[in-house]
């Protein structure tokens, strides 16, 4: 069966510091892979997708970015982190189509003071 | 511009039937509803997804209606696990790989 990994689970940064979060499968091969952004109290933000190796979509211009150096494998980065940034991050993943059913991560819980 | 629109808010008893309504009055004819639960400080939970007949699985049945307009989710015996945000999203086929979550549905089960 599929599982898929985040970590960490939280993280408390300063304003400035670097990000790097990943995200990884197991059990399929070739999938898409999402990273969303939860605020407090707010919907989901679809911040990038990837449907291959090195192929990714930014849907949110921003000070973040993500890369998939390997199939299973998704990083969200970021330079210098803004107070803004603070959130719940989750990775999903999802097979090809035409049905794209997602499947979640546990998220990242990250506070920018 | 949101493609679906859901109640905020929603109770039902335990151990009722929970009927979740969505509208879809755009939907065109390769889109599929999906619907998802966000039970709090988790990540969104996967459902069921439907395109034009009703379906059932061992979470919970998806009514859509013949016109595709709206649909209804239902939870045929709600327990108090069942205490989440219910989102109804649509999206279409192959190349439409993002799925847009708006606000959704606050269900309470009430003991």
């Amino acid at each position: 069966s599929q599982t898929i990994h985040q970590w960490p689970a939280t993280l408390v940064q300063p304003v400035g510091s670097p990000l790097s979060l990943e995200c990884t499968v197991e059990g399929t091969s070739n999938p898409n892979l999402y990273w969303y952004r939860q605020a407090a109290g707010r919907g989901l933000q679809l911040l990038f997708y990837s449907v291959g190796i090195g192929q990714i979509s930014s849907e949110v211009p921003q000070n973040l970015s993500a890369s998939r150096p390997q199939d299973r494998q998704f990083i969200l980065s970021s330079k210098k982190l803004l107070l803004s940034d603070s959130g719940f991050y989750l990775c999903a993943w999802s097979l090809g189509g035409p049905v794209y059913e997602q499947y979640f991560g546990p998220g990242t819980r990250l506070t920018v003071t | 511009d949101a493609k679906t629109t859901q109640p905020p808010s929603m109770d039902c008893a335990e151990g009722r039937a929970a009927n979740l309504p969505c509208n879809h009055s755009t939907i065109s004819g390769n889109e599929y509803v999906y619907w998802y639960r966000q039970i709090h400080s988790q990540g969104p939970q996967y459902i069921i997804h439907g395109l034009k007949n009703n379906e059932t699985n061992e979470m919970a049945s998806l009514i859509i209606t013949e016109d595709r307009k709206s649909s209804t989710l239902i939870l045929p015996h709600a327990t108090l696990r069942d205490t989440a945000v219910y989102y109804c999203i649509v999206s279409g086929g192959f190349g439409n790989e993002k799925l847009t979550f708006g606000t959704g549905t606050r269900l309470t089960i009430i003991p």
